[in-house]
């Protein structure tokens, strides 16, 4: 099973703030990973998929890179609304599996 | 507009069997390969199971292989999760999740989820 680990655990940031979450996997995914976020009471929501594509309607302030085994998820300027939790998830093998999370809380 | 609605948690004893449903409207489900992911209380989010389009092939995690069984018809735009020998573990609320068409095992769509309670 390919283990995802993330950090930091939490991210203490201001609106404005730049955000940087990582994402490690435990072997090589290549670059079929994904990030997700989940806001309190909500199903999660796809923002990037392949290590560095936007799903659809996702805004420009959300980026994706990495490959292998280490990812970031960057977002230049936070929103009120981005104040949330993010998983990365992996498809590369079987099981399918995701990170224990990043929540994004406000400083 | 997608549609994904989870039908059928509960309370149920360890031991136990529960029937998950979840009802697809809004796009072309028989085209659609799904997923049944869980988050238990207050943690994070855990892949269950995995049917293809036809309903071959399919895939569980280990933690509920041979105790959960995928189904889906699609003639009724539906898909299924049965779950039985429930354990305490096994509480979560439980996401009927389609697939993207970006690529494999990619979620762009999920349910409001289900709660299932294993408990005495």
């Amino acid at each position: 099973e390919i283990v995802l680990t993330q950090s930091p655990a939490t991210l203490s940031l201001s609106p404005g703030d730049r955000a940087t979450l990582s994402c490690r996997a435990s072997q090589s995914v290549s670059s079929y990973l994904a990030w997700y976020q989940q806001k309190p009471g909500q199903a999660p929501r796809l923002l990037i998929y392949d290590a560095s594509n936007r799903a659809t309607g996702i805004p420009a302030r959300f980026s994706g890179s990495g490959s292998g085994t280490d990812f970031t998820l960057t977002i230049s300027s936070l929103e009120p609304e981005d104040f949330a939790v993010y998983y990365c998830q992996q498809r590369s093998n079987w099981p399918l599996t995701f990170g224990p999370g990043t929540k994004v809380d406000i400083k | 507009e997608v549609q994904l609605v989870e039908s059928g948690g509960g309370l149920v004893q360890p031991g136990g069997s529960l029937r998950l449903s979840c009802a697809a409207s809004g796009f072309t489900f028989s085209s659609y390969r799904m997923n049944w992911v869980r988050q238990a209380p207050g943690k994070g989010l855990e892949w269950v199971s995995y049917i293809d389009v036809g309903g071959t092939p399919i895939h569980y995690a280990d933690s509920v292989k041979g105790r959960f069984t995928i189904s889906r018809d699609n003639a009724k735009n539906s898909l299924y999760l049965q779950m039985s020998s429930l354990r305490a573990e096994d509480t979560a609320v439980y996401y009927c999740v389609k697939e993207a068409n970006y690529g494999f095992h990619y979620f762009d769509y999920w349910g409001q989820g289900s709660l299932v309670t294993v408990s005495s």
